[in-house]
């Protein structure tokens, strides 16, 4: 497997352009997470899918922030409008967990994407 | 909240050296994971250890988990240039739909 799949690497766009980064996650992992690390605080997690539904969604800072998981092997995280303080690295894992008994619950994370927004 | 912190913020040590980087966490955990994330990258998981153990070694690396001081340590021997980079402990609580939390890091540069 090639791991966590991220796209773009890099994003650079401009302040109120929408903004859509990609995940590809471990195919077989039922659980997808966005993560967002910037080096005020440090690395947050966003939001998490398991089996494609949405389960936590209290870290998306705003309405502006919208993720997607419309099927096993593909989620998105959108930002519209952006802003110059989204600007930061994108994370997103995937992991598989297995519950009771063996917690085989290792995240696999992506290259991520840097985001700017100028 | 259940963050995992870690101590010291940053470590600068000889090659050659142990380097040695604390976690402290705050609520019941189902286990405890030590992550390695390179400049640009993304993490790497290191080490998992579930509550019901003490100590773990894998290589270089060794793991110890007090649940009665809440408190993790990652110990590495003989530390190489290579071992440079941020390390993150991670907990996942004992609820099944617990997420896993990730503390900031400690920023570990080996010197020359």
């Amino acid at each position: 497997d090639a791991g966590v799949i991220q796209s773009p690497r890099h994003e650079v766009t401009e302040m109120g352009q929408e903004v859509t980064l990609r995940c590809k996650p471990i195919s077989g992992h039922d659980y997808l997470f966005w993560y967002r690390q910037t080096m005020m605080r440090g690395l947050e997690l966003l939001i998490y899918f398991n089996n494609n539904v949405p389960i936590d969604d209290s870290g998306m800072p705003e309405d502006r922030f919208s993720a997607k998981m419309p099927n096993a092997s593909f989620s998105t995280l959108k930002i519209q409008p952006s802003e110059p303080r989204d600007s930061a690295v994108y994370f997103c894992a995937s992991s598989l967990l297995r519950w009771p008994g063996s917690s085989n619950t290792e995240a696999f994370f992506g290259q991520g994407t840097r985001l700017t927004v100028v | 909240s259940q963050q995992g912190e870690e101590d010291p913020q940053a470590l600068s040590i000889q090659e050659g050296e142990n380097a040695t980087m604390n976690c402290s966490y705050k609520t019941s955990i189902n286990n405890l994971q030590w992550y390695r994330q390179n400049s640009g990258r993304g993490l790497v998981h290191l080490i998992l250890i579930r509550s019901n153990e003490r100590e773990k070694h894998s290589g270089r690396l060794r793991v110890t988990l007090d649940t009665s001081k809440k408190s993790s340590s990652l110990l590495i021997t003989a530390s190489r240039a290579a071992d440079t980079a941020s390390y993150f402990c991670a907990t996942k609580g004992t609820n099944r739909d617990d997420k896993i939390i990730f503390g900031k890091g400690t920023r570990l540069h080996i010197l020359p």
